[in-house]
């Protein structure tokens, strides 16, 4: 299994709702990454994750909440969002947080696509 | 700050067309990745290059790393409607271990 799955692929939520994304990979990667995309922008860094534990928070609202359940699992937590939150979200996993590049590479799932009304 | 600029950043030509697209830096890399990504998915890894002056070709796709590894190119031979979509550089500075996106090139081919 080589890849990333995310859910829900797409999501509208009010500003009121309490709602949360899901990412799940396989591959025995121990780094695991969300990233926001605006369109045609590049991924803006959200949140790493390094075996299991938060290791990087890129000043990212309260009102975004991960959690990192095991070493397959990621979620992002949503309360209170604002519009301007819409984008799409992007989970990726590396085989850990300083090997991604010059081996396989991040993989990257299709991302939640997310409004906020 | 931008690490990596990223040019044009917008692209429409005809099919069969040739193109470059470019990934500069004032900051030394220990290694450059592009990737695609296609309308409404995540992005996908093409290649990595980690030598200074390295050359890859991936059929129609041929990347370039500048030998002082600052820079990198993407050149397409005969694009083709598939090859549509947001391209990204993306990188590892020399003095950490913080990964940068560029500004990405949105590239439409047209039939």
């Amino acid at each position: 299994d080589t890849e990333v799955t995310q859910t829900p692929k797409h999501l509208v939520m009010g500003m009121t709702n309490k709602k949360s994304l899901k990412c799940e990979q396989h591959m025995g990667h121990r780094a695991m990454y969300w990233y926001k995309q605006k369109a045609k922008k590049p991924p803006e860094l959200m949140f790493v994750y390094s075996y299991e534990k938060l290791s990087i928070n890129e000043s990212v609202p309260s009102r975004f909440s991960p959690e990192c359940p095991n070493s397959s699992l990621l979620n992002l937590h949503l309360h209170a969002l604002q519009p301007e939150d819409s984008a799409l979200y992007l989970c990726a996993s590396s085989q850990d947080r300083d090997r991604g590049l010059g081996g396989g590479g991040y993989t990257f799932g299709s991302g939640t696509r997310l409004t906020v009304v | 700050t931008q690490l990596l600029e990223q040019s044009p950043q917008f692209l429409s030509i005809q099919e069969g067309e040739n193109l470059t697209v470019y990934c500069n830096s004032s900051s030394v890399f220990s290694s450059l990745q592009w990737y695609r990504q296609e309308p409404g998915e995540g992005p996908v890894l093409l290649v990595t290059v980690v030598t200074g002056g390295e050359v890859k070709k991936l059929k129609r796709l041929t990347f370039q790393f500048g030998d002082a590894r600052k820079d990198s190119s993407l050149h397409i031979t005969a694009a083709q409607p598939g090859d549509t979509g947001l391209y990204l550089c993306a990188g590892m500075s020399n003095t950490g271990n913080q990964f940068y996106f560029g500004t990405g090139t949105s590239l439409t081919v047209i039939p």
